[in-house]
This record gives structure tokens, sequence and C-alpha cells, in this order.
């Protein structure tokens, strides 16, 4: 089955810079990677996907990045902000496919 | 109202002990997923069920059984609680081309 390695394991940055968290898989056939924030005490809530025909998508102060052929994606979040603090998840997962794989997330902390 | 509901949101329970968490989606998706989260773990697939007369068993299955009771509920249970099996749970739903929606959790301590 697919494999999805995901770090750090946590990461720090002072309010106003930029965070980037990388994940790799294994399996070739996935073609859907979303990312979900879990808040604290709140379920996984998407906040943007990428599908393999996309090399890279954006939505406000969050982007993420495709490499299909190294199989590895990155969310990019800039210009972070307090609330931006949570664990990350990234996941892959063939259209078709039976389930989500997922890494084993990214704590994030915003100093302000 | 939650797309996804899940009860209780807590538990502590007894070592031995049967236990059985719910959940109810609104979604109308026909796929729905139990997962657990440990520390430094991540997410990790217990069971699924495509449709009422489907379950499939994930990564994670033993100790746990699961009861499709309707195209929305999906529940879980433990027959026979143990202490490792203390973590928060998760029920989701999708409709297998798009994202996962994901309930609040439950958190399970078995003492």
């Amino acid at each position: 089955g697919e494999n999805v390695e995901q770090h750090p394991s946590t990461l720090s940055v002072q309010e106003g810079d930029s965070a980037v968290i990388k994940c790799t898989y294994s399996d070739s056939a996935s073609n859907y990677f979303p990312w979900y924030k879990q808040e604290l005490g709140k379920g996984p809530q998407l906040i943007i996907d990428i599908r393999s025909n996309v090399g890279e998508k954006k939505d406000q102060r969050i982007a993420v990045t495709l490499n299909k052929t190294a199989k590895h994606f990155s969310l990019h979040i800039t210009e972070t902000q307090p609330e931006d603090s949570a664990v990350y998840f990234c996941a892959a997962t063939p259209f078709t496919g039976n389930q989500f794989y997922f890494g084993t997330g990214t704590s994030l902390t915003v100093i302000p | 109202d939650a797309d996804v509901t899940q009860t209780p949101r807590n538990r502590i329970t007894k070592t031995g002990k049967r236990i059985m968490l719910e959940c109810s989606q609104t979604k109308g998706h026909d796929r729905m997923y139990w997962y657990r989260q440990d520390p430094g773990l991540g997410l990790r697939l217990i069971y699924y069920s495509f449709d009422v007369k489907d379950i499939n068993k994930g990564e994670i299955s033993d100790g746990y059984s699961v009861s499709r009771q309707a195209q929305a509920k999906f529940s879980l249970s433990l027959e026979s609680a143990i202490p490792n099996q203390t973590a928060l749970y998760f029920c989701a739903t999708s409709d297998g081309s798009t994202e996962a929606f994901f309930g609040q959790g439950t958190r399970l301590t078995v003492v």
C-alpha cells in the first residue's frame, strides 16, 4: 500500500515568516493530495488540495506544490499568523482508491 | 449542525468493558471511515465501508469491530477494551473523489 512520510514533526516560526511542510509518497497511482489542518479539540479540516495533473495551487496565503516525478509535495504558508498554529496532515490517495493515506502530522507554532 | 457527528465526545472506560462509538453524517456520502489518532503516528485507518453491505478492515483492525446500520450511520465497537486502545478516534465520510469530512473526534481513555 501507499506510504506517506511527513517532515518536520514540529515547526516553530515567528509571526510573519513562512512555513514549509514536506511530504513524500511511494505509490505512483496516487493522484489526489489533500492537506488538513487540525486545531486543538477539533477534527481535521481540508485547507487545500492538489490533483496530479497540476504542479502548483494557491489559495491566498497557502500554496501546495507537487512533483510527481520525485513523488513529493509540499505545503507553503506565507505571512504566518498566530491562528495558523495547529497540526497539519498531508495525505495521498488514488481517485478510485479505498482510503486516504496520512502523514504523521506537523505541529506548527507561530510565535507572536 | 455538523456534517459528521460523533458520540460520545469523551469516554473513560475500564479494561475489559465493551464500548461503542457512534457516528452519523448528513453529507449523503456512501463512504465512511474510522481512524485512530495517536501522538506521532498520525491518522491510522481502523475500518472503512463503501456502502451498507460493504465492510473492510484497515491497517489496525485487531480488537475492533464495526457496524454500518444505514448509509448515514457507522459505529465502532471495542469488544473488550484494553489500555493501549486509549486514543483519539475520528469518523470520516467522503464521496470517493474528493476530500474526507471528519467528525470532532471521541477521546477514549481505558483505565
